[in-house]
């Protein structure tokens, strides 16, 4: 059974740093497409970005060089560096397998407050 | 540019059906898509891949009263016999290339 599950988040001041876990049991990381996508309260799905099996990786305009998705494959976890946090990045992130978000874990609270 | 578009809102009684609809951008009418349901206060759940070519995989556990189709640029989603725990927001979403897309979403209420 493909399983996700997040953890990280948290209270953080504006400009600071975090970074989001997330462990998956049931299938290999490396050998799929990751991605993650948050939630901002009260509003839509937005994706944040996405690591390819090949390690190719992409980025949203909105986190592009703040933000770092990446991988262990030893641990069978997907990462998501955040960096020069904003009030804005305030959201429910959520990672997710496949480019068609198959599966979804259950989400992890960031909240960018001072 | 990449972009979907869904009417915010859709509602229909206990009972009948509901039909929801994407609408890809122009010169993409070709895409896949996905639909995800995301019931108050809990996380989104995949629903199904609808291609265009009307092929589709659903996930685990989906209900058969969940469909899909399409026409031109249009995916929908069709929600049968409607229940209490149908109610909730849906979201369809593509990809390209480096990129994922999720369109505004659609609140169903069950009346």
């Amino acid at each position: 059974e493909v399983q996700l599950v997040e953890s990280g988040g948290g209270l953080i001041q504006p400009g600071g740093s975090l970074r989001l876990s997330c462990v998956a049991s049931g299938f290999t990381v490396s050998n799929n497409y990751m991605s993650w996508v948050r939630q901002a309260p009260g509003k839509g799905l937005e994706w944040v970005s996405i690591i390819y099996s090949g390690g190719s990786t992409y980025y949203a305009d909105s986190v592009k060089g703040r933000f770092t998705i990446s991988r262990d494959n030893s641990k069978n976890t997907l990462y998501l560096q955040m960096n020069s946090l904003r009030v804005e990045d305030t959201a429910v992130y959520y990672c997710a397998k496949d480019v068609f978000a198959g599966s979804w874990g259950q989400g992890t609270l960031v909240t960018v407050s001072s | 540019q990449l972009v979907l578009t869904q009417s915010p809102s859709a509602s229909a009684s206990l009972g009948a059906s509901v039909k929801l609809t994407c609408t890809l951008t122009s010169g993409h009418s070709s895409y896949a898509i996905a639909w995800h349901q995301q019931q108050p206060e809990k996380g989104p759940r995949y629903l199904m891949r609808y291609n265009s070519d009307g092929s589709h995989t659903k996930g685990d556990g989906i209900p058969d009263r969940f469909s899909g189709s399409s026409s031109g640029a249009e995916r929908y989603l069709i929600i049968s016999t409607l229940q209490s725990e149908d109610e909730a927001d849906y979201y369809c979403q593509t990809w390209g290339t480096g990129i994922q897309v999720f369109g505004g979403g659609t609140k169903v209420t069950v009346l």
